[in-house]
């Protein structure tokens, strides 16, 4: 299967600061690739759509200003999360589509301190 | 967001024992889709049914797409310990890169 790559792995951070998370496919290029969030023992939340070359979309109630999206090139896209709070700790899976089937990559745990 | 209900919820198994978990929606999707997600780490699509009535293997997997469109199963024969994670079902629209969404997840445990 396709390949999609998450980096880092896991970031601790001080509350109030911003952190970046990469999502790259490795095999295949992405126009799109989404962002979910998952916390302790339930289910992936979509957060946004990354379209290569335009604005992300959110979902509803998902801040805009607070996770900025950048998909910059085919096989590139970025979540910053903006001065995150304790809250904000959570696990954060990108995925993207080779061709109909969404391949997910390994995720990326925050905790914010 | 909506989700869609997974039962059971969370289920012990002795191995070699044959497992069974369903899927339901109150919408109508065109693809559903089965995954497992290891602790720690990202979901891996296991199955995906493209049509009502479907019914696809994979090893000892087997799923079913309901005809309703508004259901899926999924079947686990002669468990074994690697089996041991949580699995998501996933509806899909049409279209490529369109959105899923997920299910409640049942997490199964195997017991030697």
């Amino acid at each position: 299967g396709a390949v999609v790559s998450q980096h880092p792995s896991w970031v601790i951070c001080k509350s109030g600061t911003s952190v970046k998370i990469e999502c790259r496919s490795l095999d295949f290029q992405a126009t799109t690739m989404f962002w979910y969030r998952q916390f302790p023992k339930q289910s992936l939340m979509l957060m946004a759509t990354s379209n290569e070359g335009s604005k992300a979309t959110y979902e509803q109630g998902v801040e805009k200003d607070k996770f900025l999206i950048n998909h910059a090139s085919l096989t590139l896209s970025t979540l910053t999360v903006t001065s995150a709070h304790p809250e904000d700790s959570s696990f954060y899976i990108c995925s993207a589509y080779p061709q109909e089937t969404q391949y997910f990559g390994p995720g990326t745990r925050l905790l914010v301190l | 967001g909506q989700q869609l209900n997974q039962s059971p919820q969370s289920m012990f198994i002795q191995e070699g024992e044959d497992v069974s978990m369903n899927c339901t929606s109150s919408s109508i999707f065109n693809t559903w889709l089965w995954y497992k997600q290891d602790p720690g780490e990202g979901p891996v699509l296991l199955i995906a049914l493209y049509k009502a009535g479907e019914l696809t293997s994979n090893g000892r997997l087997t799923a079913q797409f309901g005809i309703t469109r508004k259901d899926s199963f999924l079947n686990i024969s002669a468990s074994i310990p690697s089996d041991v994670g949580i699995y998501f079902c996933a509806g899909q629209n049409t279209g490529t890169a369109s959105k899923l969404t997920f299910g409640t997840g049942t997490r199964l445990q195997v017991t030697l």
